[in-house]
Parts: C-alpha cells; sequence; structure tokens
C-alpha cells in the first residue's frame, strides 16, 4: 500500500488568509508514462460526503473555486486555501490513485477559523 | 445530474454480513460511469476505500478486506452492491457508494451509518 501522511492534523487561520496543508506519499504517485501525478484533494464538510476539489495534483474540479490550488510532484505536495473564507471549514484529505489496486488517504487535516 | 443513493441495514450483528445496495438516479450505471465503489468512514476518523469495480466488471478489493469482501453491479441495471462477511466493531462506519465519472470519484452518496453491535 502506498500510505499518505498529512500534516498538520488540524490549523486554524484567520479569514482572509492563507492555509497550507501538506500530504507526502510512502513512494511516488507520479506515472512516468504521462508525467502526471495521481494525487487528488477532497473537502469534506461536517455531515456531508467528501467533495473533489483537485486531481492530477493541482487540476481543480468544475466549480471549485481558484483560491484552492495544489502543487507538488513525486512524493510532496501541498494543498494552499488562499484568502480563507467562512465556508472553508472542514476537513481535507489527500489521496492517491496510482494503483487502483490501492486507493489510500491521508489521514486529514482539519481547518479551523482563527 | 447523477445521483446515488446507498440503502441497507443501519445495524449489524457481529460475526453476520453486512449487504448494502447503492441505487443509481441516472440510466444504466454502464452510461458514463467507468468506476463504481464503497467507501466508508468510521465515526471520527478518516476515509477509507473498500472496492470498486469497472464498467467492463473487472473488480478491485482493498488489500485489508480482501477475503471479506464482495462488490458487484449489473450494468444493465440501476444498482451495484457490497457484501461484507464477519463483521465486527471495527466495520462500524458511514458507508458511501461513490462513482467515477472524470478522473477520480466524483460522485457520492449521502452515505448511510451502520452499527455493528449485538
Amino acid at each position: 500500500d502506498i500510505v499518505m501522511t498529512q500534516s498538520p492534523d488540524s490549523l486554524a487561520v484567520s479569514l482572509g488568509e492563507r492555509a497550507t496543508i501538506s500530504c507526502k506519499s510512502s513512494q511516488s504517485v507520479l506515472y512516468n508514462s504521462d508525467n502526471k501525478n495521481y494525487l487528488a484533494w477532497y473537502q469534506q464538510k461536517p455531515g456531508q460526503p467528501p467533495k473533489v476539489l483537485l486531481y492530477w495534483a493541482s487540476t481543480r474540479e468544475s466549480g471549485v473555486p481558484d483560491r484552492f490550488s495544489g502543487s507538488g510532484s513525486g512524493t510532496d505536495f501541498t494543498l494552499t486555501i488562499s484568502n480563507l473564507q467562512p465556508e472553508d471549514v472542514a476537513v481535507y484529505y489527500c489521496q492517491q490513485y496510482y494503483s487502483s489496486q490501492g486507493l489510500t488517504f491521508g489521514g486529514g487535516t482539519k481547518v479551523e477559523i482563527k | 445530474q447523477l445521483q446515488l443513493q446507498e440503502s441497507g441495514p443501519g445495524l449489524v450483528k457481529p460475526a453476520e454480513t453486512l449487504s448494502l445496495t447503492c441505487t443509481v438516479s441516472i440510466g444504466s450505471i454502464n452510461n458514463f460511469i467507468y468506476y463504481w465503489g464503497w467507501m466508508r468512514q468510521p465515526p471520527g476518523e478518516g476515509l477509507e476505500w473498500i472496492a470498486s469495480i469497472s464498467h467492463t466488471g473487472r473488480t478491485y478489493y482493498n488489500p485489508s478486506l480482501k477475503g471479506r469482501v464482495s462488490i458487484s453491479g449489473d450494468t444493465s441495471d440501476t444498482q451495484f452492491s457490497l457484501t461484507l462477511t464477519s463483521v465486527n466493531a471495527a466495520d462500524t462506519a458511514v458507508y458511501y457508494c461513490v462513482g467515477l465519472v472524470g478522473v477520480v470519484f466524483d460522485y457520492w452518496g449521502q452515505g448511510i451509518f451502520v452499527t455493528v453491535s449485538s
């Protein structure tokens, strides 16, 4: 299995400020044949199912605000929420889909308003 | 708009078998959907992928559950199912059925909470 490790477990950010979440994989999720990172980010608000924010590490899903951005390659990735809004309070998960034999998620990062 | 809805028992006894069904709201599950699957989330914990099935019927299972789990779907129908045998308290979770239309599992049901308890 590819183990995904997120940090921090939680963070509190002031409205309008930036939140940064790290995700590290135990092995590279960069597929050499297409040069794509098989890494997605999900947002889960209380009482709701998760929602896809980004895939291919940095491609925003349709309708996702551009204050959400992803970066990184190989084994180290970052989700950045710029200009944090009240509706961004949620738990964020990274997920690798490099191996269809074993999709795995990070442990989650809870984002709150300071 | 694709919609998914889980159904099944909310309470299962230890050592028994959990069976869940996902009903899809748009046509045959073979239309537009490349993969179907199940995820779960224990109370207060993170997400775990359980199993997936492709539109060709190929199945994939979480190695930690392999041997206890089975996913099935009839591509001419509008439902697919999950079976988990020999359940225990650690299987208590919200179970989500999911669909992959784009690149990742971009459609999720609202989830069904299943408690394993005698």
